[in-house]
C-alpha cells in the first residue's frame, strides 16, 4: 500500500542552528500534507500544511517545502530553541479520501 | 472551543476486562478517527467514521469496536483487552473535505 516514510529517526540540533527534517511519499496522487509536533506526553499539534499545486509555505520560524518530482517533503525550523524539542510527523492526504497517512516520526533533539 | 476532548486520561485494566474509551469535539466536524501509538513508533489507524452514522475499518481494527453516537462523540470500545493493546490512544476529528486533522490529548492504556 501507499505509505509516508521518513529518511531519519533521530536528529539533534544545537540550540539557535536550522533543523531540517525529510520526509518521503510514494501517492503520487496525494495533495495535501501536513506536518505535527508530538511533544512528549501529548497529542500531535498541527504546524504547517501545503497543498500540492505549491512548493513552499512558511510560517513562524518553519518552512515546508514539497518536491513533488522526487516525492519529498520537508520541514525546516529556524534559530531552534529547546521548545522545538519533540517527534514531528509528515502526513499525506488525497482528495476525496477521508484517511490520512502518517510517517514514523523524526525525534529532534535541541542541544543547549 | 474545547477541541478533542478524551476521556479517561489514564487506565489500567486487567486481560479480559472490557472499557470504552470516549471522544468529543465541538467543532462541528463531519469525520472522527481513533489511532493507538506504541512507544517509539508513528501513530495507527484502528477505526474511523467519515460522517454520523458511518464507520470503518483503519489499519488495526481487530479487538476493538466504535460508535459514532452523534457528530459530536465517538466511542472505542475493548470487549476483552488484551496486553497487547497497551498503548496511547488519540483520537482525532476533520472538517469537510481534505484538511488538517486535530487531536485530542491522549488515553494511556495499560493492559495487565
Amino acid at each position: 500500500g501507499e505509505s509516508v516514510g521518513l529518511h531519519l529517526p533521530t536528529l539533534s540540533v544545537q540550540e539557535g542552528d536550522n533543523s531540517i527534517i525529510n520526509c518521503a511519499y510514494s501517492n503520487s496522487a496525494s495533495d495535501y500534507f501536513i506536518w505535527y509536533k508530538q511533544e512528549s506526553g501529548k497529542g500531535p499539534q498541527f504546524i504547517i500544511d501545503i497543498r500540492s499545486n505549491m512548493d513552499k509555505r512558511q510560517g513562524q520560524r518553519v518552512t515546508v517545502l514539497l518536491n513533488k518530482t522526487v516525492k519529498h517533503l520537508s520541514l525546516q525550523i529556524a534559530a531552534t530553541q529547546p521548545g522545538d524539542s519533540a517527534v514531528y510527523f509528515c502526513a499525506e492526504a488525497s482528495f476525496g479520501n477521508e484517511k490520512l497517512t502518517f510517517g514514523t516520526g523524526t525525534r529532534l533533539t535541541i542541544i543547549p | 472551543n474545547a477541541g478533542v476532548t478524551q476521556t479517561p486520561k489514564f487506565q489500567v485494566l486487567k486481560t479480559g476486562q472490557s472499557m470504552t474509551l470516549q471522544c468529543a469535539q465541538d467543532m462541528n466536524h463531519n469525520s472522527m478517527y481513533w489511532y493507538r501509538q506504541d512507544p517509539g513508533m508513528g501513530l495507527r489507524l484502528i477505526y474511523y467514521s467519515a460522517s454520523e452514522g458511518t464507520t470503518d475499518k483503519g489499519e488495526v481494527p481487530n479487538g476493538y469496536n466504535v460508535s459514532r453516537l452523534n457528530k459530536r462523540e465517538f466511542s472505542l470500545r475493548l470487549e476483552s483487552a488484551a496486553p497487547s493493546q497497551t498503548s496511547v490512544y488519540f483520537c482525532a476529528s476533520r472538517g469537510q473535505g481534505a484538511g488538517r486533522e486535530y487531536f485530542g490529548p491522549g488515553t494511556r492504556l495499560t493492559v495487565l
